[in-house]
């Protein structure tokens, strides 16, 4: 597509229940990118894909998060049993990038708003 | 550790104005990148500009411009003649070394504010 799409651009979920947050990055991007913006605050890395192989998840809070991306295209993160402090934007992000590239520019999407009640 | 600073958490000015957002990082990588994103009020994360740590040459594009200094850790960013469209959260952003993966690191923000 022209740009990364994600959906749902709101959600609003009781605590303890499960989420999932999709991305569906730009065509021809190897590179997915997931971050995680609180209210106030900059954007926070939480995990990468090249492709369907997951690099870097070492900014995911714990064991409740998970992300996978099983045809290299659209990704999914999910929240299990979430809790009031997982509320945030959550972007998704995707570039170019070939292996090793760290400047090449990731292009954001506009976020799903998650609020646990 | 990587580290991003904006040290202005909120800057107001009248339109025409020129207005500099200062951003300042910490990086041990000899090698890396520095970002500007603006975040409008409608949430979007819009790119404007990409620098890599060997080119320090500044930048110009219309009224937005950029001041790379290694000496200083800095890669600020100034507006001239300021709008009201202006209005927004800028974010300075690292990203460093051979396997970052494009991994950013994003300083807190400043929020502009652009009265007519």
């Amino acid at each position: 597509g022209a740009g990364v799409s994600q959906s749902p651009r709101y959600k609003v979920t009781k605590r303890g229940q499960d989420v999932a947050l999709r991305c569906d990055p730009i065509s021809g991007h190897v590179s997915l990118y997931w971050y995680r913006q609180a209210l106030g605050q900059g954007p926070e890395f939480l995990t990468y894909f090249n492709y369907e192989a997951q690099q870097d998840k070492s900014g995911l809070p714990n064991d409740r998060f998970s992300a996978e991306r099983p045809e290299g295209s659209i990704s999914t993160l999910t929240i299990q049993r979430t809790e009031q402090r997982d509320s945030a934007m959550y972007r998704c992000a995707s570039s170019l990038a070939q292996r090793g590239a760290s400047g090449n520019t990731i292009y954001f999407g506009e976020g799903s708003w998650l609020t646990v009640v | 550790a990587q580290k991003v600073t904006q040290a202005q958490t909120e800057i107001s000015v009248v339109e025409k104005e020129d207005v500099t957002l200062d951003c300042v990082y910490e990086t041990r990588d000899t090698t890396y990148y520095l970002f500007w994103y603006k975040q409008p009020p409608s949430g979007e994360l819009v790119f404007l500009i990409r620098r890599n740590s060997f080119d320090e040459q500044n930048e110009i594009s219309g009224r937005y411009s950029w001041n790379f200094q290694k000496s200083t850790s800095s890669f600020n960013f100034t507006i001239t003649a300021s709008q009201v469209v202006d209005s927004a959260v800028y974010f300075c952003a690292l990203s460093g070394g051979y396997n970052q993966g494009g991994k950013l690191i994003f300083g807190q923000g400043t929020e502009l504010s652009v009265k007519p």
